[in-house]
This record gives structure tokens, C-alpha cells and sequence, in this order.
């Protein structure tokens, strides 16, 4: 099974900072890497898809980047309503599998 | 627009069965497969695997073979699981999600299945 850290667990911080959040591939996955933001008692929602392509209906501070094992999301400007947890998903091949997700809190 | 929409929480002892549906609009129900994940409270996702909804072959992950069945109503656009023999670690919220732009672009609000003697 492809193993998927992310890293760090726990973020803190401030309105209007850029936040980046990494996932790490255990073997390469291509650009078969999505991210999702989850809100306490809600589903998770597509930010990201295929490494870089932003979903439709998703704020342009929101971006992703990378390709075969390593991948990052970032927040350009960190807004009070991306308080969340982020996860990453790769489906590259079976079992899918995720990133055990980043708990994003303001300072 | 693509929805999912799930059935209501579900309260069960160990031994009982349960099955969980998942009503999809939106999209022609064939056009993309189904995928369930499993989610702990407080912890993360583990996908459970997957139907065809053109040919309704399912596809499981290891650590859900056997006591999991997936299956369709393909005319009311409806995907189900059913879990059996119930135990205290099914205990877990259960989306459905689907595919679009890529797999698992859009998800169910999930369904909380709580399993407790």
C-alpha cells in the first residue's frame, strides 16, 4: 500500500499569513494527488485535484503544486473561514489512500 | 449540480446488520463509479473501495472483505453498503463520494453508524 505522511499535524496561524501543508508519497504516485478541506461535522470538499488543478467554486489562495512523491498545498492569504482540517488523498492505485490531515487553527 | 444524498445516523448492537444508501442527482448515475470511505470520529479517512456503476462490480479493500456488501438501484441512481455481524469498531461515520473532474470530487454528508450493546 502507498503510505501518505503529511505533515505537520497542527498548524497555527494568523489571518492573512501563507500557510503550506505537505503530503509525501511512500513510491510515485504521478499527479494522482488531491486535497480536501473538512469542517467540524461536514463532508470533505475538493480544493485541489491531480497535484494542481483547482476546483471549480474554490478561492484562488488556494493552490497545489508537485508531482511523483511530494506535494504541497498552500494558503496565500489565510482567511478566518479556512479554519479547518486538510487532508490528502492519492489515487493513483489501490487501496486509495489518505494523509492522516492537518489541523488548521488561527493565532 | 452533483449531490449525494445518505441515508439517516443508524443505532445497532454488535451481531446486527446494517444498510447504509447513498441517492445520487445531478449526473447520469453510470457515467462515474461510487467509492465509500470510513471515518473514526476524531481520526482520519480509510477508503473502503469501490462499485461500478455501469457494470455493478464492487471492488473492496482488504480490511473490508466480507462482511461488506456493496451493490446499486441503478433506476432510482442509488448506491448501498451493507455491513453484517456489526462490531464496536464499524462504529464510524460513512460517506459516499464520486467522481467528475476526478474521483472523489463530490461527497455525501455521511452517514454515522454507531454500533453499541
Amino acid at each position: 500500500d502507498i503510505q501518505m505522511t503529511q505533515s505537520p499535524s497542527f498548524l497555527s496561524a494568523s489571518v492573512g499569513d501563507r500557510v503550506t501543508i505537505n503530503c509525501k508519497a511512500s513510491q510515485n504516485i504521478n499527479r494522482y494527488l488531491n486535497w480536501y478541506q473538512q469542517k467540524l461535522g461536514e463532508a470533505p470538499k475538493l480544493l485541489i485535484y491531480n497535484a494542481n488543478s483547482l476546483q471549480t467554486g474554490i478561492p484562488s489562495r488556494f493552490s497545489g503544486s508537485g508531482s511523483g512523491t511530494d506535494f504541497t498545498l498552500t494558503i496565500s492569504s489565510l482567511q478566518p473561514e479556512d479554519v479547518a482540517t486538510y487532508f490528502c488523498l492519492q489515487h493513483n492505485s489501490w487501496p486509495y489512500t489518505f494523509g492522516a490531515g492537518t489541523k488548521l487553527e488561527l493565532k | 449540480q452533483i449531490q449525494l444524498v445518505q441515508s439517516g445516523p443508524e443505532l445497532k448492537k454488535p451481531g446486527e446488520s446494517v444498510k447504509i444508501s447513498c441517492k445520487a442527482s445531478g449526473y447520469t448515475f453510470t457515467d462515474y463509479a461510487m467509492h465509500w470511505v470510513k471515518q473514526v470520529p476524531g481520526k482520519g479517512l480509510k477508503w473502503m473501495g469501490w462499485i461500478n456503476t455501469y457494470t455493478g462490480k464492487p471492488t473492496y479493500a482488504d480490511d473490508f472483505k466480507g462482511r461488506f456488501v456493496f451493490s446499486l438501484e441503478a433506476s432510482a441512481s442509488t448506491a448501498n453498503l451493507q455491513i453484517s455481524n456489526l462490531k464496536n469498531e464499524d462504529t464510524a461515520n460513512v460517506f459516499c463520494a464520486t467522481g467528475g473532474m476526478s474521483p472523489f470530487a463530490y461527497w455525501g454528508q455521511g452517514t454515522l453508524v454507531t454500533v453499541s450493546s
